[in-house]
């Protein structure tokens, strides 16, 4: 029962360029989306969220867009830098519950 | 920055074997999760916690797992009777409040049944 997907399990982008990292989800019970990364050996670490009320937020480099239409979310990072390669994983909530429910990661290779 | 610790790093396991993993939450956070990801696969919620019961788990989360708060510093969960298939990694979080952005997963520990 995959409710939250990740299709691409792996991307490569160029330094400075943008990298744009997808994400479906198929319940619309989800409304609060969030997007962690993960290094080797490390836990997953909280990058960006958007409640379903947006359909963007943005921090620095990172904005993440919903389409709540279409059941889809995409993080965009630009300009790309070596040290964001890592796997990214999109999770996705219902108020009311205490659990994410994550994606299967995709693996970012940002090259020098 | 305060952090999530687990322990041990890494725990090898024979099967049939009770294993016990632990975590100490970020000390103000009162909201505690156990999520585990088996290799190449995604991170599943198994358990979160709070005011010293369970508040959800999933259906991964049968009898022979239990969590407990032992004391006012480790969340720790017990996997009684160990299978192959529970070689994963488990992590733990803990939060301020319910779900949102306050999070903080620990480093995980890598359990090996064989």
């Amino acid at each position: 029962d995959q409710q939250v997907k990740q299709n691409s399990p792996s991307l490569s982008v160029q330094e400075g360029r943008i990298s744009i990292l997808n994400c479906d989800y198929t319940n619309s019970m989800f409304d609060y989306f969030l997007w962690y990364k993960k290094y080797p050996a490390e836990g997953p670490t909280f990058l960006i969220s958007i409640s379903s009320i947006k359909d963007k937020n943005e921090d620095g480099r990172f904005t993440v867009f919903l389409n709540k239409s279409a059941k889809h979310l995409s993080l965009h990072i630009v300009p790309s830098q070596p040290g964001d390669s890592a796997v990214y994983f999109c999770a996705a909530a219902t108020s009311g519950t205490y659990k994410y429910i994550f994606g299967t990661g995709t693996r970012l290779k940002v090259l020098a | 920055e305060p952090e999530v610790t687990q322990t041990p790093s890494h725990q090898v396991t024979q099967m049939g074997q009770e294993v016990i993993l632990r975590c100490v939450p970020i000390s103000n956070h009162l909201y505690f999760y156990w999520y585990r990801q088996i290799l190449g696969q995604k991170v599943e919620f198994l358990v979160s916690f709070y005011n010293n019961e369970i508040s959800e788990k999933s259906e991964i989360f049968d009898d022979q797992f239990s969590v407990e708060r032992p004391d006012g510093s480790n969340f720790t969960l017990k996997i009684r009777s160990t299978k192959l298939e529970d070689s994963a990694m488990y992590f733990c979080a803990s939060s301020p409040y319910p779900g949102g952005d306050g999070y903080t997963f620990g480093s995980g520990t890598r359990l090996t049944v064989v």
